[in-house]
């Protein structure tokens, strides 16, 4: 089993707002590392697929980053909208396998 | 085009009965994934397809749980003499895969919302 853990657990954050939260795991073996957002009544979307130490992905006014030497990732909002508001879910990919942290729920207040 | 299609939407079914739940991947998708989140918890992996085969069946709770892939296309996931701790969203996800394993986005269903009475 491989632990992926995320920070924090939750965050309120006003509109124009800008936030990031961490996705941490182990250093060794690593392959992948994806990054999802989960609307609540929708399913899960993907945001980024990482791969690469020093990766950085954007998409709008989202970014992540990827540091696989000490097995960490950050994903970025800038200027938070409350469409944003979503569970952030990281995983990380190893032996066949995904290994989802238990998310980011972000709420971005109007 | 289609994404990933799960049904049902919703199970309610008395403890002990079996249950098949099934989920129809994006077409050319070779990789198929079935995951469950139980109320206040993160995703849980089950298990994995590459084609109609699974590497690893680990993932899966107890000899309760089979799943199975045929035609490279639908996969179904049973659960046989449910217990209440198998309540649960069950979610399926797709992706195309080529040699290298999970560089590849999942696509997920909508889920099926499992509850044992």
């Amino acid at each position: 089993i491989l632990n992926v853990e995320q920070s924090p657990q939750s965050l309120h954050v006003q509109e124009g707002d800008s936030t990031n939260f961490t996705c941490s795991f182990p250093s060794s073996n690593f392959y992948a590392l994806h990054w999802y957002r989960w609307e609540t009544a929708k399913s899960p979307e993907a945001l980024f697929v990482m791969t690469l130490n020093g990766d950085e992905k954007k998409k709008g006014r989202i970014s992540a980053t990827l540091n696989t030497k000490e097995g960490y990732s950050y994903l970025y909002i800038k200027g938070s909208q409350p469409e944003d508001s979503a569970t952030y879910l990281c995983a990380v990919y190893n032996f066949n396998k995904f290994y989802f942290g238990s998310g980011t729920k972000l709420n971005v207040k109007p | 085009g289609a994404g990933v299609s799960q049904s049902p939407s919703n199970k309610v079914t008395e403890k002990g009965k079996d249950v098949e739940l099934r989920c129809d991947p994006i077409s050319g998708h070779t990789a198929l994934y079935w995951y469950r989140q139980r109320l206040g918890q993160g995703l849980e992996f089950l298990i994995y397809f590459q084609g109609n085969s699974a590497p690893d069946k680990s993932g899966l709770p107890s000899d309760r749980f089979s799943a199975e892939r045929t035609g490279e296309s639908v996969s179904t996931l049973t659960i046989q003499r449910t217990q209440q701790e198998d309540s649960a969203v069950y979610l399926c996800a797709s992706s195309f895969i080529p040699i290298q394993g999970g560089y590849q986005p999942q696509h997920f269903g909508d889920g099926t919302r499992l509850s044992i009475l």
